[in-house]
């Protein structure tokens, strides 16, 4: 298994624009979550899905940003508008059932100048 | 309020030495604490878990201890390598809901030949 795959790996934005950041989770795993991380407050859970469904979107910062899991191989995480407090890493990771392990891809760092 | 909290916030050691980091948590009801290695510009990396019951967990050169009466846990480091150099992050879980994972901010160790 090639994990769970984030990409783009970087992305620079100018403010204003829109972004996109994709996850591909482990095949069989129905728990999928985007995490943002930053110097200041480390890991922060934004949404998390289940079954594709979305469960808690509680942690997602404004309006500006949304995201889609249409089916169980793939989710988006999109910011529309994008202003430099945007800036960080953002993780994806995905669980299979029960209390098993989270299993984290190597991030999308943001830019947004 | 749940929370996790580790100590020192960065640690320098020189190749071949021992280390010990700390975290200690007020999150309850209580399931398991995980330890994380998270290497510059990757995703966080599982090292160990445990349960309640566990005491200590040893994974290779990595041994992480556990007292849940004092919600403390320890993650000692032997022998140090420079590849050792990474963020080390402490994520407790509760015992119900997926959304179930309080991550601390992390110790950010540098091991130096």
């Amino acid at each position: 298994d090639a994990g769970v795959i984030q990409s783009p790996r970087h992305e620079v934005t100018e403010m204003g624009q829109e972004v996109t950041l994709r996850c591909k989770p482990i095949s069989g795993h129905d728990y999928l979550f985007w995490y943002r991380q930053t110097m200041m407050r480390g890991l922060e859970l934004l949404i998390y899905f289940n079954n594709n469904v979305p469960i808690d979107d509680s942690g997602m910062p404004e309006d500006r940003f949304s995201a889609k899991m249409p089916n169980a191989s793939f989710s988006t995480l999109k910011i529309q508008p994008s202003e430099p407090r945007d800036s960080a890493v953002y993780f994806c990771a995905s669980r299979g059932p029960g209390q098993g392990g989270y299993t984290f891809g190597s991030g999308t760092r943001l830019t947004v100048v | 309020k749940n929370q996790v909290e580790q100590s020192p916030q960065s640690l320098i050691i020189l190749e071949g030495k021992n280390c010990t980091l700390q975290c200690n948590y007020t999150v309850s009801p209580f399931s398991n604490l995980r330890w994380y290695k998270q290497d510059t510009g990757r995703g966080p990396v599982s090292l160990t878990i445990m349960t309640f019951s566990e005491n200590t967990k040893s994974n290779g050169r990595y041994t992480a201890t556990l007292d849940a009466d004092t919600k403390q846990s320890s993650l000692h480091i032997t022998a140090s390598q420079l590849s050792d150099s990474a963020s080390y992050i402490c994520v407790v879980s509760l015992q119900t809901g997926a959304n179930n994972l309080f991550f601390g901010t992390g110790t950010r160790l540098t091991v130096i030949p």
